[in-house]
């Protein structure tokens, strides 16, 4: 079975620093990887997916993260954050089999002035 | 609709009601499936729909819970008999084909048994 670990449960970041985000996961099979934002009362909004090809996946609103296979990590970058940022991100794996998301338990984000 | 559509919002509940929470997905999305997340958790798996079959419901918690999407479009989730530890915010995805990897999600439903 898979499982995904996201170490920090909040991460406070001051406004136009940079940012990374943690993900490491456990699975035996190739995998596919998300992470997607949670913003206050919302649902979820995907901001980047690993798939195949390139191991640096560029996504929405600036964010990037590197898929290694080493490592079994997935880390979510920003080189510049922004008050708007801040918001609850999860990381997510599927491994092809019950056609089913395992998420993590989400890094909360908080950028401040 | 531009996006998938969950009503309520917020359901409040006494313990031990019936309740039903509604799911609209994405016109034309064959696939849809409902997520569980409670307080400070990731959201979990409860059951995914192709067509209007109940193709995976592993994730379950009990026979309290039961899914149907008659038509193959609008997904109803039933719990019965709440109990408190069933508030929680329950997620419903949509993707075009059985593909997970191209779900959206909606908003959400606020469940709080009382």
């Amino acid at each position: 079975a898979q499982s995904v670990t996201q170490l920090d449960s909040q991460v406070p970041v001051f406004e136009e620093a940079p940012v990374e985000l943690r993900c490491n996961y456990s699975s035996s099979v190739s995998v596919y990887l998300f992470w997607y934002v949670q913003y206050p009362n919302q649902g979820l909004q995907l901001l980047l997916k690993y798939l195949s090809g390139s191991t640096l996946v560029k996504g929405i609103n600036g964010f990037e993260a590197e898929f290694n296979k080493s490592q079994t990590s997935f880390h979510l970058r920003k080189p510049s954050v922004h008050i708007s940022d801040t918001a609850e991100y999860f990381c997510a794996v599927y491994t092809g089999g019950g056609n089913k998301l395992t998420f993590g338990t989400g890094t909360q984000l908080k950028v401040e002035l | 609709g531009a996006g998938v559509s969950q009503t309520p919002s917020n359901k409040v509940t006494e313990k031990g009601k019936y309740v039903e929470l509604r799911c609209d997905p994405i016109s034309g999305h064959t696939a849809l499936y409902w997520y569980r997340q409670s307080l400070g958790q990731g959201p979990e798996f409860l059951i995914y729909f192709q067509g209007t079959g109940a193709a995976d419901d592993s994730g379950l918690p009990n026979d309290r819970f039961f899914a149907v999407r008659p038509e193959g479009s609008v997904s109803t989730l039933k719990i019965q008999r709440t109990e408190r530890g069933d508030s929680a915010v329950y997620l419903c995805a949509s993707s075009p084909t059985s593909g997970i990897t191209e779900a959206f999600f909606g908003q959400g439903t606020r469940l709080t048994v009382v």
